[in-house]
């Protein structure tokens, strides 16, 4: 069946540098890509969204890319702060009410 | 929150008893949705609802029910709950059906016991 897969369950980086954050997804017909934030005793919070027809976006201090050919969606942060430690997982939609959800990745910031 | 509203935020019941969880928006958002969150899983989609009276059944919807009698309104219904049913229930709503983004409430974390 489809899935939709994170390559790391946990990632831990410097506060100041940048992180980044895999996706993986199974279905070609896949389009419209959504990142979300979660942090603890909280709701998914929107971050960034990217439909099929593009590789690239850019929001304030995160960028999303989708790969289409090897089916991959990555979630860049820069300049990470410790208000980014959170869970954050990727939603794919294939058209009608089929979206999909990773499990997440944690990410912890170091002071 | 995207004024979504989630009630109870939390619940512990026990085995066999039915429970009803509430979600209320204030965004007039046509698409309502019943997602359930367990730790390893991505979000699972119970229910959703494409307007009053308007629901459909998602990929997790045994043991559930759901009723929207007003835009605003979204109930979730467990109509004998279960461990299984141990979970955090997110209630979320768009305006343009999944193909969009939608919004999230904060949750209400339900105990079976």
């Amino acid at each position: 069946g489809e899935s939709v897969g994170l390559h790391l369950p946990t990632l831990s980086v410097q506060e100041g540098d940048n992180s980044i954050i895999n996706c993986a997804y199974s279905n070609s017909a896949s389009d419209y890509f959504i990142w979300y934030k979660q942090e603890s005793g909280k709701g998914p919070q929107f971050i960034i969204d990217i439909r099929s027809n593009m590789d690239k976006r850019q929001g304030q201090r995160v960028t999303v890319l989708l790969n289409k050919t090897v089916k991959h969606l990555s979630l860049q942060i820069a300049a990470t702060q410790p208000g980014d430690s959170a869970v954050y997982f990727c939603a794919v939609n294939t058209g009608g009410f089929k979206t999909i959800f990773g499990a997440g990745t944690r990410l912890f910031v170091k002071a | 929150d995207a004024g979504i509203t989630q009630s109870p935020r939390h619940k512990v019941t026990e085995t066999g008893t039915p429970v009803t969880l509430r979600c209320h928006q204030t965004e007039n958002h046509r698409y309502m949705y019943w997602y359930r969150q367990d730790p390893g899983h991505g979000l699972r989609l119970i229910h959703y609802s494409y307007g009053v009276k308007d629901t459909d059944k998602g990929e997790v919807s045994d043991g559930y029910s759901v009723s929207r009698s007003k835009t605003e309104d979204f109930l979730l219904t467990l109509e004998s709950a279960t461990s299984s049913q141990t979970s955090v229930y997110f209630c979320a709503i768009s305006e343009q059906g999944l193909s969009g983004l939608a919004f999230f409430g904060q949750g209400t974390r339900l105990t079976v016991v």
